[in-house]
């Protein structure tokens, strides 16, 4: 079964240090990737996706990503953290027909 | 961008009753919508998928008679809480996915909407 894993709950950086939130995934074949990020009580907003070409992925708001295929990752990366990054992140994989299955969810937690 | 919209934001109804959440593309047209449910700081569940003009897709454990889902225009689906029950509160959202190159400048092709927050008393 197609699946994405998000392995940490919560992620706590200090402004100005760089972030991580993980991603791993499993599918048969290759793999669409996206991540997602939800502000409270708002719908997602899209950051980047991983389709195929170039392994590092340039996104919404300074975001990138690096996908993987030995260690099946798509992790979220951004240099410089900002207080307003904190926010819960969604790590997705799309379906054929567009449907989006998405990993529990991290919540970044970037403090002054 | 693509925008998509939700209405209500959010509603709270007595149990029994029957709750319709309206989800709007309002500047592509929307061949394929979702609708999610979200529990409180825990992921989005897909319930089910609607293409314009043919009966939704349920997810397997989602009843297809207590989530209608209508989907009767490119810009318009519906999801309809029938007989809702304290359980049914959840936060509900939509996405909507455009007609050919329908995307923004990082390749977004799928828009979701602010979500609905439903309380059932």
């Amino acid at each position: 079964a197609q699946s994405v894993a998000q392995p940490e709950d919560q992620v706590n950086v200090a402004e100005g240090n760089p972030l991580t939130v993980k991603c791993t995934y499993s599918v048969s074949g290759n793999p669409y990737l996206f991540w997602y990020v939800q502000y409270p009580n708002r719908g997602l907003q899209f950051l980047l996706k991983y389709i195929t070409g170039d392994n590092l992925v340039k996104g919404s708001y300074g975001f990138e990503a690096e996908f993987n295929k030995s260690q099946t990752s798509f992790h979220l990366k951004k240099p410089s953290a900002l207080v307003s990054d904190s926010a819960l992140y969604f790590c997705a994989v799309r379906f054929q027909g567009g449907k989006l299955i998405f990993g529990q969810g991290t919540e970044l937690s970037v403090k002054p | 961008g693509a925008v998509v919209s939700q209405h209500p934001s959010r509603v709270i109804c007595k149990s029994g009753t029957s709750v319709k959440i309206e989800c709007r593309s309002l500047d592509f047209q929307a061949t394929t919508m979702f609708w999610y449910r979200q529990f409180p700081k825990q992921s989005l569940m897909l319930m089910a998928t609607s293409n314009e003009g043919s009966k939704a897709t349920y997810e397997q454990g989602v009843e297809k008679d207590k989530f209608l889902i209508n989907h009767a225009s490119l810009t318009l689906s519906t999801l309809t809480v029938t007989s809702a029950h304290p359980e049914d509160s959840s936060f509900y959202i939509c996405s909507a996915r455009g007609h050919g190159r329908t995307s923004d400048t990082f390749g977004n092709e799928q828009f979701f909407g602010p979500g609905t927050r439903l309380t059932v008393l």
